[in-house]
């Protein structure tokens, strides 16, 4: 069984400074793969960034870079310079990297981020 | 290119009623699923289908059921509809299907029984 945990039910952070986003996961699969979401008030999921278990280096995509500590079995989003539109909902979850592309995505429960100007 | 497209965007329904929801991925896209989201649960699974054949399926009763079309095209049935099935239900589509794919979703269908 895999599990996702997100601490942080809600952060405020000023705009343009730098926000971490904490997720830790549980599994018992030597394959698999992190993700990261956000979810604004419009209800749709985006992707920000993945991070494969096997990868040696740290996922970077634009502002948002994923802090991957596998012995500590965490995966923190790192949001540069913060922005307004950043607010949203911030999802982790996790798939196992099996031979078929059927598994499901665990989510955690979410973070709630505000960007105060 | 058109982003994953979900309809109707709100539903209202009562007890006991059946509800059809519909999905359409990508353009190319092949592979669909539906997860549910509430406040108490949060995001959970509740099945996967690829070139029409369902190969996954969550922990849900009998009265959810899906299917998909020879276009990739997907719908969602939930029968007998109870209090609890009040939720969003978002639908992701991605190209092959491998698990290091990112999914992408849809806006949702908002769901409400009364």
């Amino acid at each position: 069984a895999q599990k996702i945990t997100q601490t942080q039910p809600g952060m405020f952070v000023q705009e343009k400074e730098a926000v971490t986003l904490d997720c830790t996961y549980d599994t018992s699969d030597q394959s698999y793969g992190l993700f990261w979401y956000k979810q604004p008030s419009s209800g749709e999921m985006i992707f920000l960034i993945y991070q494969g278990s096997y990868d040696e280096q740290n996922a970077t995509e634009g502002r948002y870079s994923l802090n991957f500590q596998k012995a500590r079995k965490s995966a923190n989003l790192v949001i540069s310079a913060s922005q307004l539109g950043d607010s949203a909902m911030y999802f982790c979850a996790m798939r196992a990297l099996r031979d078929f592309g059927n598994e499901k995505l665990t989510f955690g429960t979410g973070t709630r981020l505000t960007i105060i100007p | 290119k058109a982003g994953v497209t979900q309809t109707p965007r709100y539903l209202i329904k009562t007890r006991g009623q059946q509800v059809t929801l519909s999905c359409s991925p990508i353009s190319g896209h092949r592979s669909v699923s539906w997860y549910q989201q509430t406040p108490g649960q949060g995001l959970q699974f509740l099945f996967e289908y690829f070139s029409e054949t369902q190969r996954n399926k969550g922990n849900f009763p009998g009265r959810f059921s899906g299917r998909q079309f020879s276009n990739s095209r997907s719908e969602m049935n939930v029968s007998t509809l109870e209090l609890g099935d009040s939720a969003l239900y978002l639908c992701a589509s991605s190209l092959e299907a491998a698990n290091n794919e990112k999914l992408f979703f849809g806006s949702g269908t908002q769901l409400s029984v009364l």
